[in-house]
């Protein structure tokens, strides 16, 4: 299985918290994406990365945003988070030229 | 975007029963994944089979692209087998988004 990284695995917070939720492989991999899922549901691409200094936003609007700054690093961030926040976030990477799409664990937030 | 459809929704089953999962797809594939989401949310590769089939232990699937389906076969179920199992599929691009079905949630009882 590939080594791709999530934290936290979990989060509680309150309503207009500042959160940042990370994701990194060793892989090398130059894709990366965020998916949204909320229970019982499909995953919703949201974000996605082909390379350093690269983002654009998926289809799902969402009031997240990302950066690469570096290959192995792709976090998401959340400036004043809020009950509609509530979800699964799952990070994936892909190598450049390649199909196959690796998960990490996910982050399961919770917005109160 | 490309629709996926994932059948059956729910599926209950004794301990060593076998079933099948069918996905079905709306427009021309390059590429289809198989995962099985664990009940702690994790997504675990499956299968990469854009067309034909595999096998991987009681675990086995075949994609007809042409006819724009693919079937994943378990064999003698067990419990730990219980989870939402999802398809995926891309058309290739330079991005390779995945689009996934709303999945299939097995439970298996002892």
């Amino acid at each position: 299985e590939a080594d791709i990284y999530q934290t936290p695995r979990y989060l509680v917070i309150g309503t207009g918290k500042k959160i940042t939720l990370e994701c990194s492989q060793t892989m090398g991999h130059d894709k990366m994406y965020w998916y949204q899922q909320d229970p019982g549901m499909e995953l919703h691409l949201i974000h996605y990365s082909y390379g350093v200094n690269s983002t654009e936003k998926g289809d799902l609007s969402s009031e997240s945003t990302v950066s690469r700054i570096r290959t192995e690093h792709f976090p998401l961030t959340l400036e004043s988070a809020r009950p509609s926040h509530t979800s699964q976030y799952l990070c994936a990477s892909s190598v450049r030229g390649g199909d196959i799409q690796y998960f990490g664990a996910g982050t399961r937030l919770s917005v109160l | 975007g490309i629709q996926v459809e994932q059948s059956p929704p729910d599926l209950i089953l004794q301990e060593g029963a076998n079933s099948t999962l069918r996905c079905n797809f709306s427009d021309s594939v390059n590429n289809l994944q198989w995962f099985h989401q664990n009940p702690w949310g994790q997504l675990i590769n499956l299968f990469y089979i854009p067309s034909g089939t595999k096998q991987n232990g009681r675990l086995s699937a075949t994609t007809v692209a042409t006819e724009r389906y693919s079937l994943l076969y378990i064999s003698s179920s067990q419990t730990t087998d219980s989870g939402v199992y999802f398809c995926a599929v891309n058309r290739g691009s330079t991005l390779g988004r995945l689009y996934f079905g709303r999945g299939t949630q097995l439970t298996v009882w002892p």
